[in-house]
């Protein structure tokens, strides 16, 4: 079973809107990462969560970590095409691995 | 600027080939590892390293091999066991106990069989 579930699987959205995706765990996080992926090309890190109720911004992107840590959810205000591609969550569950969720992949039609 | 370079970024292999991915870093990171991505499959870990001659297999080690003679390197053998390798494979290193610092990715080789 997928340890990291991410949802919606792809989501495509008018420029300009706003957008959440969701990564959610049934284990403890011990530490949250998202980060986003264009076809082809490495990780690019955007974000990374330790305590419960953490929240982090940058530019149009916020994350949140829920208080029992076991939910993260990544925020686009005003979307825009830059910000399409893949957004991965990540997360310390097992000791000194990195495991992920299945991505999900964002379209932004202008 | 220090980081991490993987070589080459595309591979093709015969049928019962063996090929070797090249991953080098120069961050004194400790620990390193391999992942395997497919289509709606998101990452998944092959092989990961934390100290220089040791490592320890991840979910899907079954048909490749590594090395950790250096603390910069890990190459990622593909061998012919490997019935299924066409994929985009990523290289990753991080600090031991890295929850601050995180990890950071190469940009990534795709291997296709021919």
């Amino acid at each position: 079973s997928q340890e990291l579930e991410q949802s919606p699987q792809s989501l495509i959205v008018q420029e300009g809107k706003n957008l959440t995706i969701n990564c959610t765990s049934s284990k403890t996080l011990y530490g949250l990462y998202w980060y986003k992926q264009k076809y082809g090309e490495g990780l690019i890190f955007l974000m990374m969560l330790q305590k419960g109720g953490e929240e982090k911004s940058h530019e149009k992107i916020t994350a949140k970590l829920d208080e029992k840590k076991q939910q993260s959810s990544l925020h686009i205000t005003a979307s825009q095409p830059s910000h399409a591609g893949i957004y991965l969550c990540g997360a310390d569950i097992r000791a000194e691995k990195l495991v992920f969720g299945k991505g999900t992949k964002l379209t932004v039609n202008p | 600027d220090g980081g991490i370079t993987q070589s080459p970024k595309y591979l093709f292999r015969k049928e019962g080939q063996n090929v070797t991915l090249s991953c080098e870093q120069n961050l004194n990171h400790d620990a390193m590892y391999w992942y395997r991505q497919d289509p709606g499959q998101g990452l998944r870990l092959i092989y990961y390293s934390q100290i220089v001659n040791d490592f320890q297999k991840g979910d899907i080690a079954e048909g490749y091999s590594v090395s950790r003679e250096k603390k910069e390197s890990f190459p990622l053998t593909v061998t012919s066991a490997q019935k299924n390798p066409t994929a985009f494979y990523l290289c990753a290193s991080s600090l031991l106990y890295s929850g601050v610092y995180g990890y950071t990715f190469g940009s990534g080789t795709r291997l296709t069989v021919v």
